[in-house]
């Protein structure tokens, strides 16, 4: 158990739909990231944010944003959702903003139907 | 831009060693990742190397050679749990906006008896 908690765990919606993910980090850890994994697919890093600030961005659809709060969790929001953002989506979260290691949450699995 | 090269898919008796390398071009390095993750399950820390030279952890050692811009995870007295995939990332120069951690694809390690 990494201390990183991900809900929800599966998540079944229609094409069109948005959805919301949620992740709180590890106790003491301010930088949260999150990532798209796709059938046979790499982890693709999607955005980070620390301390509430978002940080650095990479391959995320405008489609897709995501903020974090004052308690330091973070929601990874998912709209006009199409059947390629099927995915297992993980949140990691490090204690500082500089890409230490990385400890990751249980992933949420998103079926678009 | 980085770029990281992994074979895609690797077998190995049980009782056995195998070595899985990694070999990677990017813009600027601050550090090599090894993670471990079984199918549907999140990516779990194994090592970290920023300077030349071997990590051993138990069972598992890590390598690197910066000048060569390879490294290799070395698994010994293999048993069936090892088989997963294994995810080598690197670390970029920390400086806001850059991707923290730039996954390579994975290697699916298949343990036999």
């Amino acid at each position: 158990d990494s201390g990183v908690t991900q809900t929800p765990k599966h998540l079944i919606t229609a094409t069109g739909q948005r959805v919301t993910l949620r992740c709180s980090p590890r106790s003491g850890d301010l930088s949260v990231y999150w990532y798209q994994q796709s059938l046979d697919q790499g982890l693709q890093f999607l955005i980070q944010y620390y301390n509430g600030e978002e940080r650095a961005k990479g391959n995320i659809l405008e489609r897709f944003s995501a903020q974090q709060f004052p308690d330091l969790h973070s929601e990874l929001n998912l709209s006009s959702l199409e059947l390629g953002d099927s995915a297992l989506y993980f949140c990691a979260s490090s204690v500082m903003v500089a890409g230490e290691t990385q400890y990751f949450g249980p992933g949420t699995r998103l079926l678009v139907l | 831009g980085q770029n990281i090269d992994q074979p895609t898919e690797m077998t190995a008796t049980e009782g056995a060693i195998v070595q899985i390398n990694c070999t990677y071009q990017t813009s600027g390095f601050n550090g090599l990742f090894w993670y471990q993750q079984h199918a549907g399950e999140a990516p779990t820390f194994l090592s970290y190397n920023v300077l030349d030279g071997l990590e051993e952890k138990g069972r598992f050692s890590s390598f690197l050679s910066r000048s060569k811009g390879y490294s290799y995870l070395l698994l010994k007295e293999l048993q069936m749990k090892d088989s997963a995939s294994y995810l080598c990332a690197v670390r970029g120069v920390p400086n806001s906006g850059n991707t923290p951690l730039v996954f390579g694809k994975g290697t699916r390690l298949s343990v036999i008896a």
